[in-house]
């Protein structure tokens, strides 16, 4: 039972252009969200997070959205660069500090 | 600032053997989680630890077990391989009970 599902396996994009990556969840405990970015032969790294209190957290060209009624975040890259090219997993928790529970990521490719 | 470090990088066992990995906490994080990634799936998570107990457990049987040192580094044990133990391991830590995690590089275990 997939309580965080990201239905993309992979996106591709032009250089300059903007992505969006897409996360769905189940859990309606879950009040807390995040992205990280992972490079081959490397761990996750984190990008962003939003607390469910929010709708919107903005870091650089890093935006993320929460749509609680539709259980949904999206992550949105502006402009996206070659370098943002990777695998990006969506993650949720509840009860601060907790378990991080992922979806089974996207694999991102930005083309110059 | 020192970050998360694992060892060894990568590793391989036999079937019905024991392995055990090494994961020192980033600088001033006190809790360390451990997740499992398999080809091609988003991590799951193992367990947590929180000054030097375990704070949680994901649906992982008990021959996974750990321990975290009062220096907040931590080992995980796995006893009995198994072929499907064949996967990323990934230790994370965090600062008390905040949500983001931060992660190491991972060590790769292959289980023949």
């Amino acid at each position: 039972d997939q309580q965080v599902k990201q239905n993309s396996p992979s996106l591709s994009v032009q250089e300059g252009r903007i992505s969006i990556l897409n996360c769905d969840y189940t859990n309606s405990m879950f009040d807390y969200f995040l992205w990280y970015k992972k490079y081959p032969a490397e761990g996750p790294t984190f990008l962003i997070s939003i607390s469910s209190i929010k709708d919107k957290n903005e870091d650089g060209r890093f935006t993320v959205f929460l749509n609680k009624s539709a259980k949904h975040l999206s992550l949105h890259i502006v402009p996206s660069q070659p370098g943002d090219s990777a695998v990006y997993f969506c993650a949720a928790s509840y009860n601060a500090g907790n378990m991080l529970t992922f979806g089974g990521g996207t694999r991102l490719m930005v083309k110059p | 600032e020192t970050g998360v470090t694992q060892s060894p990088t990568h590793l391989i066992k036999t079937r019905g053997q024991q392995v055990t990995l090494r994961c020192s906490s980033q600088s001033g994080h006190n809790t360390v989680s451990w997740y499992q990634q398999a080809l091609g799936q988003g991590p799951q998570f193992i367990f947590q630890y929180y000054r030097e107990e375990e704070n949680g457990r994901g649906n992982f049987p008990p021959r996974f077990s750990g321990l975290q040192f009062p220096n907040y580094s931590s080992e995980l044990n796995v006893n009995a391989l198994e072929l499907d133990d064949s996967a990323l391991y990934l230790c994370a830590s965090s600062r008390g009970q905040e949500n983001e995690q931060f992660f190491g590089p991972g060590t790769r275990l292959t289980v023949l």
